[in-house]
């Protein structure tokens, strides 16, 4: 399984764009990239997944280089509610199940 | 859609009895769903994968005689922790996914577990 590193924890503002680089230099060809995001005793929420280039959904976008090797998330004009931690996750189906391995997470923390 | 209930969402048992928790897929069928633990401030740890009809794959030093995992129908995962102890306190999280052909999983809203 491949192994992702993030930055333990990020620091932003309400109202500004918050970016979290994701390194996964291991990636298989036929992983996939998932983002899931958690609060404080409750599971994890899945955000936007994808394999190459851009993907756009309603709360965030990830950008994919053509290496794939890395993968960022935007988080545009973030606020109070979206204090949480990140979890990069790359992962490979296996007959029918897609067995996921968290790293440490990113620890996001929005200020007024 | 795609939502992943959890029962109890909190239990606290003395040491020694045994805990079920209940994971349901409400609105689609999983045969796979896995099962985590969280201790505070630390990553999830994925315990065992369970499949429907069969046995489940334990990760390498989760005891499978001691959290036992039945997953008698698509829709239902259960973990029964054995003998608690406490140490055996954490947050416990299940996660399903869809059959549809997508990647993604759901997870559900998590179990605290509280040994005393």
């Amino acid at each position: 399984l491949a192994k992702t590193t993030q930055p333990i924890s990020m620091d932003s503002y309400e109202g500004q764009e918050v970016n979290i680089t994701c390194s996964h230099n291991n990636i298989a060809t036929n992983d996939y990239i998932t983002w899931y995001q958690q609060f404080p005793s409750q599971g994890p929420r899945f955000i936007i997944q994808g394999y190459k280039t851009k993907v756009t959904n309603e709360v965030a976008s990830l950008f994919i280089p053509a290496d794939r090797k890395s993968s960022t998330l935007s988080l545009p004009r973030v606020s109070l509610s979206d204090t949480a931690v990140y979890y990069c996750l790359v992962g490979v189906r296996r007959g029918g199940g897609n067995k996921l391995t968290f790293g440490t997470g990113t620890q996001l923390k929005v200020e007024l | 859609g795609a939502v992943v209930s959890q029962h109890p969402s909190r239990v606290i048992c003395k040491s020694g009895t045994s805990v079920k928790i209940e994971c349901r897929s409400l609105d689609f069928q999983a045969t796979t769903m896995f099962w985590y633990r969280q201790f505070p401030k630390q990553s999830l740890m994925l315990m065992a994968t369970s499949n429907e009809g069969s046995k489940a794959t334990y990760e390498q030093g989760v005891e499978k005689d001691k959290f036992l995992i039945n997953h008698a129908s698509l829709t239902l995962s259960t973990l029964t922790v054995t003998s608690a102890h406490p140490e055996d306190s954490s947050f416990y999280i299940c996660s399903a996914e869809p059959g549809s052909g997508g990647y993604e999983q759901y997870f559900g809203p998590g179990t605290r577990l509280t040994v005393t």
